[in-house]
């Protein structure tokens, strides 16, 4: 079981780039969740999908998309990077059940120049 | 609006020494409460959880946290800390009034524990 897997591991893009950071996991959860950390600010949602075919904005949907291509895999994409976007961003998904706990990935250290 | 806040965002402490956090939710009805700690070029990981039952739950390391219904806290405790305990602490809360398990985060606490 290699829980939540997130390619790539770091990332330089210029401003206006596009690229899509990808999200797998295989532990047959139900939902699955896109955050950003930066310092001082926690981890704020981006977006998530409760189920598949579903997807819903978080706290800051702004610059992003995301599609969740399977139950599997759940993936975000910056359209045109701006620098604003700088931040480490974690994957995570659960298991719709009593049992509410998150499994995160171990990250995407993205630099937006 | 449903938030999490840590009181602390910065605390430096010897070995030895003892260690609580604060966390404090706004009101949103049942809630589920948890602590991560992400060590330095880590992920996060879960240190402890609290669903329902006694308020006093124990987590890995040491660890243990009391959840007080009446100040919506959560704050995480250690009797003696030591270097390795050097990291980012975040509260986090799920107010199952929403339904869809998102996560809301505290800002994060970095503990650094001198030798």
């Amino acid at each position: 079981n290699a829980g939540v897997t997130q390619t790539p591991k770091f990332q330089v893009l210029k401003t206006g780039q596009s690229m899509t950071l990808q999200c797998a996991q295989d532990m047959n959860h139900n939902s699955m969740y896109w955050y950003r950390q930066d310092p001082g600010m926690g981890l704020r949602l981006i977006y998530y999908s409760a189920s598949e075919g579903t997807t819903d904005k978080g706290e800051v949907p702004n610059g992003y998309n995301v599609s969740r291509l399977n139950k599997r895999e759940f993936s975000l994409r910056l359209e045109s990077a701006a620098p604003s976007q700088t931040s480490v961003y974690f994957c995570a998904s659960r298991y719709i059940g009593s049992v509410n706990e998150q499994f995160f990935g171990p990250g995407t250290r993205l630099t937006v120049l | 609006a449903q938030s999490v806040s840590q009181h602390n965002h910065h605390v430096i402490l010897s070995e030895a020494a003892s260690l609580e956090l604060g966390c404090n939710y706004s009101y949103g009805g049942t809630v589920n409460l948890f602590w991560y700690v992400q060590y330095p070029g880590q992920h996060l990981q879960l240190l402890l959880k609290y669903f329902s039952g006694d308020p006093l739950v124990k987590g890995i390391k040491g660890f243990e946290a009391e959840f007080i219904k009446s100040k919506f806290s959560f704050n995480l405790r250690k009797p003696s800390v030591q270097w390795s305990d050097t990291a980012e602490y975040f509260c986090a809360v799920i107010f199952l009034s929403s339904n869809t398990g998102k996560l809301i985060f505290g800002q994060g606490t970095t503990l650094q524990v001198k030798p």
